[in-house]
């Protein structure tokens, strides 16, 4: 059975200052993996994935997730936080020789002071 | 985010009512997806349609019916809901149902029961 875990509720950051949002994952074949952010009151919106290839994944609005098969991590991180960036994160994986469900973690609350 | 539209954005019925919840896509995708997610918990997957044929029910109450005519449109039809049963309910698409596709979601509506 495959899972996902994100180990922070919620992360604080000052803006300009790298942001890292942790998630952890555990299949039993190969993992897709994905990130997505949901701001208050919306849908989640899709921001990168890895399928295979490079481990280092860049996404929308200058976010990248590094893929570590050995620690079975996937962080995603952005160089220098916004205050627009406060909102919620959730990671998500799915195992590639699988019609299973896609499976989210609990979500991480990122807040960005100015 | 206006691929993937919903209605109605907020819905409040009593536990004896009958409602529909709409959802749309104008992304040209094969698959579509019902979610429902609470407070302090992980999305839950409830139903996954692929080219209008429902693929997936996750042990969902019957008191949830979905319904998709075509590959734009996909429905829930909810009679009888428990308080419980409050939510967000999220429909998602994506462009088939293979592991690899990342789903593109609505805004949602959130749904009272009273």
């Amino acid at each position: 059975a495959q899972s996902v875990a994100q180990p922070e509720d919620q992360v604080n950051v000052a803006e300009g200052n790298p942001l890292t949002v942790k998630c952890t994952y555990s299949v039993s074949g190969n993992p897709y993996l994905f990130w997505y952010v949901q701001y208050p009151n919306r849908g989640l919106q899709f921001l990168l994935k890895y399928i295979t290839g490079d481990n280092l994944v860049k996404g929308s609005y200058g976010f990248e997730a590094e893929f570590n098969k050995s620690q079975t991590s996937f962080h995603l991180k952005k160089p220098s936080a916004l205050v627009s960036d406060s909102a919620l994160y959730f990671c998500a994986v799915r195992e590639t020789d699988s019609w299973g469900k896609l499976q989210f973690g609990a979500g991480t609350q990122v807040v960005v002071t100015p | 985010e206006t691929g993937v539209t919903q209605t109605p954005r907020h819905l409040v019925m009593g536990m004896t009512n009958k409602k529909s919840l709409k959802c749309e896509q104008h992304l040209g995708h094969n698959a579509m997806y019902w979610y429902k997610q609470s407070a302090k918990k992980p999305l839950e997957l409830m139903f996954v349609y692929s080219l209008e044929e429902r693929v997936e029910n996750n042990s969902v109450p019957s008191r949830f019916s979905p319904e998709c005519p075509n590959s734009s449109h996909l429905f829930l039809h909810l009679h009888t809901l428990q308080p419980e049963d409050s939510a967000l309910y999220l429909c998602a698409s994506s462009q088939a149902r293979g592991p690899g596709y990342e789903q593109y979601f609505g805004p949602g509506t959130r749904l009272t029961v009273t």
